[in-house]
């Protein structure tokens, strides 16, 4: 079983919709990352939590640390937000990936 | 502000040969991690630097595989005798407190 665990895999949405990647870990952490990656391959740091909620424009992650689980949360998505997400768990700078999640939005 | 630079850009190289790639991180960054994405794979964990010092080696793929840091600045992760298996993106990032701002990879294919 890996570490991170990311679901789903896949997501396809129409623009406007409000879209939720989860991801689960089973390692102890310091904090948590959000990363976005788009076509290009560029990686942009989208959040960094170890407690509670962040909210940045349109985006809103979450962390219950209880759970070990995170969510990422994209409202009223736009095609532009077409990138693959990225999940990864810090511990004492150890880090950990998932596998990703890949969101295309259709206009 | 300048972000993290990454050199070479491309590199391809035959198998057996040594290569070097650079990180430039950010300037006050005392933080620099590198990672490696395969193709079609996840990022993976290579090694932390804390100033210049790497606490922990153990993510490094194989000894052929080495990495260090100079002045707190540049970083050069280098691999001897070069395989397929290495051909990757490597991704440099550096950070301050704990989010990190990565570089554009050096794609490294090994002919």
């Amino acid at each position: 079983k890996n570490e991170v665990e990311q679901s789903p895999q896949n997501l396809t949405a129409q623009e406007g919709e409000f879209i939720t990647i989860n991801c689960s870990y089973s390692v102890g952490i310091s904090a948590l990352h959000w990363l976005q990656q788009h076509p290009g391959g560029g990686i942009v740091s989208l959040f960094m939590l170890s407690s509670g909620k962040k909210k940045h424009g349109r985006l809103i992650a979450t962390i219950n640390i209880q759970e070990k689980h995170s969510s990422l949360h994209i409202t009223a998505s736009h095609p532009r937000d077409s990138a693959v997400y990225i999940c990864a768990v810090d511990n004492n700078n150890d880090m950990r990936f998932g596998a990703g999640t890949r969101l295309t939005v259709k206009p | 502000g300048a972000g993290v630079s990454q050199s070479p850009s491309n590199k391809v190289t035959e198998k057996g040969k040594d290569v070097e790639l650079r990180c430039d991180p950010i300037s006050g960054h005392t933080a620099l991690y590198w990672y490696r994405q395969s193709l079609g794979q996840g990022l993976e964990f290579l090694i932390y630097f804390q100033g210049n010092s790497a606490p922990d080696k153990s993510g490094l793929p194989s000894d052929r595989f080495s990495a260090e840091r100079t002045g707190g600045s540049v970083s050069t992760l280098t691999i001897q005798r070069t395989q397929q298996e290495d051909s990757a993106v490597y991704l440099c990032a550096s950070s301050y407190l704990y989010e990190q701002y990565f570089g554009p990879g050096t794609r490294l294919t090994v002919t």
